[in-house]
C-alpha cells in the first residue's frame, strides 16, 4: 500500500500570508496526485489535480508541485475563506489520502 | 449542474448490514467511474471502494473486503454500497464521489453510526 505523509499538521497563519503544505508518498506516484479542501460539516473540494492543474473554478492564488515522492500546495495568499483543512490524494495504485492539514487562524 | 445525494445512513448494531444509495444528477452517470469514500467522526478522508463505468471492475480497501460490496444501476443512475457485518469502526460520514482517478464532484455524505 502507498502510505501518505502531510506536514504539518496543523498551520498558523495570517490573511496574506503565503502558506505551504507538503505531501510525501511512500513511493514513486508520478504526478498521480490531488489537493482537496474540506471545510467543517461539508464534502472535500477538488483543488488542484495531477499534481499541478488548477480544477475549474479554483482561484489562481492555489497552486500545486511536484513529482515521484514529495509534492506542495501552496496558497500565495491566504485569505479569510481560505481556513480550511488540506488533504492530499494519490491515485496511482487504488487511492490513499493524506492525514489531512488544518490551516488555522494565527 | 452535478448533483450527487446519498441516502441510507442510520444506526445499526454490530454484525448488522446497510445498503447506501448514491443518486446521481447533471451528468453522463454511465460515463464514469464512481468511488465511495468514508470519514470517521473528527478523522480524516479513507477511499472505499470504487467501480467502473460497466461495473466490469470493482476495487476496494482492505479493512472492508469480504463485507462490503460496490454496485450501481446506469439506468437509475445509481450508485450503492451494500455493507454487512458492520463493526465500530466503520462509523463514519459515508461520501459517494464521481471518479475520474481525481474526485471532482462529492456528494453532501450520509452518516452511518455502528453501535449496540
Amino acid at each position: 500500500d502507498i502510505q501518505m505523509t502531510q506536514s504539518p499538521s496543523t498551520l498558523s497563519a495570517s490573511v496574506g500570508d503565503r502558506v505551504t503544505i507538503t505531501c510525501r508518498a511512500s513511493q514513486s506516484i508520478s504526478t498521480w496526485l490531488a489537493w482537496y479542501q474540506q471545510k467543517p460539516g461539508k464534502a472535500p473540494k477538488l483543488l488542484i489535480y495531477k499534481a499541478s492543474s488548477l480544477e475549474s473554478g479554483v482561484p489562481s492564488r492555489f497552486s500545486g508541485s511536484g513529482s515521484g515522492t514529495e509534492f506542495t500546495l501552496t496558497i500565495s495568499s491566504l485569505q479569510p475563506d481560505d481556513f480550511a483543512t488540506y488533504y492530499c490524494q494519490q491515485y496511482n495504485i487504488y487511492w490513499t489520502f493524506g492525514q489531512g492539514t488544518k490551516v488555522e487562524i494565527k | 449542474e452535478v448533483q450527487l445525494v446519498e441516502s441510507g445512513g442510520g444506526l445499526v448494531q454490530p454484525g448488522g448490514s446497510l445498503r447506501l444509495s448514491c443518486a446521481a444528477s447533471g451528468f453522463t452517470f454511465s460515463n464514469y467511474w464512481m468511488s465511495w469514500v468514508r470519514q470517521a467522526p473528527g478523522k480524516g478522508l479513507e477511499w472505499v471502494a470504487n467501480i467502473k463505468q460497466d461495473g466490469s471492475e470493482k476495487y476496494n480497501v482492505d479493512s472492508v473486503k469480504g463485507r462490503f460490496t460496490i454496485s450501481r444501476d446506469n439506468a437509475k443512475k445509481s450508485l450503492y454500497l451494500q455493507m454487512n457485518s458492520l463493526r465500530a469502526e466503520d462509523t463514519a460520514v459515508y461520501y459517494c464521489a464521481r471518479d475520474k482517478d481525481q474526485l471532482d464532484h462529492w456528494g453532501q455524505g450520509t452518516l452511518v453510526t455502528v453501535s449496540s
